[in-house]
């Protein structure tokens, strides 16, 4: 059982490249979510999605953009990106009413 | 929107002394919960609370919920090394998406 699983841990990008995020979980959650870490603002809401094939905005959601294709899947894409966009990115799952698990994180940074 | 305020930002003590944090809901919350996200690693559950005045303890923590649902706080008796991280608390005002808002968390910092 490997809870929340993000892929991958670090990436270095060039502004204006690409790239997608991906969290797996085998919990059969419904429910999962993309932050955001930076020091001193705490955890900030992407996007989030309330079960397979459905997405939602958060607190910050310009620049992102998200899919949740199959139930234990939810990616977190970058189009292009900006320096702006240098921070620690967490996945996390709940059934409902319960705390999340968040996966171990990615860091990204953008050059 | 909701926002979720905690104090203090960070608190530094020596081994042994007690700590506490605060948290203050804009809102009423359905249920709060509370994690702790060592340094360099994830946020971890540690616990929700969902009735008004509610209190729980899990060994040297003990957790409250306000009265009136819109605080709560989080008191380490004899704090120790394994203490040190952010702790969040983070809140739910109800509704189907189960989406929370984070406080910007308290840094503990343990001297042995």
């Amino acid at each position: 059982n490997a809870g929340v699983t993000q892929t991958p841990k670090f990436r270095v990008l060039k502004t204006g490249q690409s790239m997608t995020l991906l969290c797996a979980q085998d919990m059969n959650h419904e429910y999962m979510y993309w932050y955001r870490q930076d020091p001193g603002m705490g955890l900030r809401l992407i996007h989030y999605s309330v079960g397979e094939g459905t997405t939602a905005k958060g607190e910050v959601p310009d620049g992102y953009n998200v899919s949740r294709l199959k139930k234990q899947n939810f990616l977190l894409g970058l189009e292009s990106a900006a320096p702006s966009q240098t921070s620690v990115y967490f996945c996390a799952s709940t059934p409902g009413v319960s705390g999340y698990t968040f996966g171990s994180g990615t860091r990204l940074t953008v050059v | 929107g909701q926002q979720v305020m905690q104090i203090p930002q960070y608190q530094h003590v020596q081994e042994g002394e007690d700590f506490t944090t605060y948290c203050n809901s804009s809102t009423t919350l359905s249920n709060i919960q509370w994690y702790k996200q060592r340094p360099g690693g994830h946020p971890v559950f540690l616990i929700q609370l969902v009735k008004s005045g509610e209190v729980k303890k899990q060994k040297r923590l003990t957790f409250q919920f306000g009265e009136a649902k819109k605080n709560s706080s989080l008191h380490i008796t004899a704090t120790q090394t394994t203490d040190v991280g952010t702790y969040f608390c983070a809140g739910n005002s109800g509704g189907s998406n189960y989406k929370l808002t984070f406080g910007k968390g308290t840094l503990l910092t343990v001297n042995p």
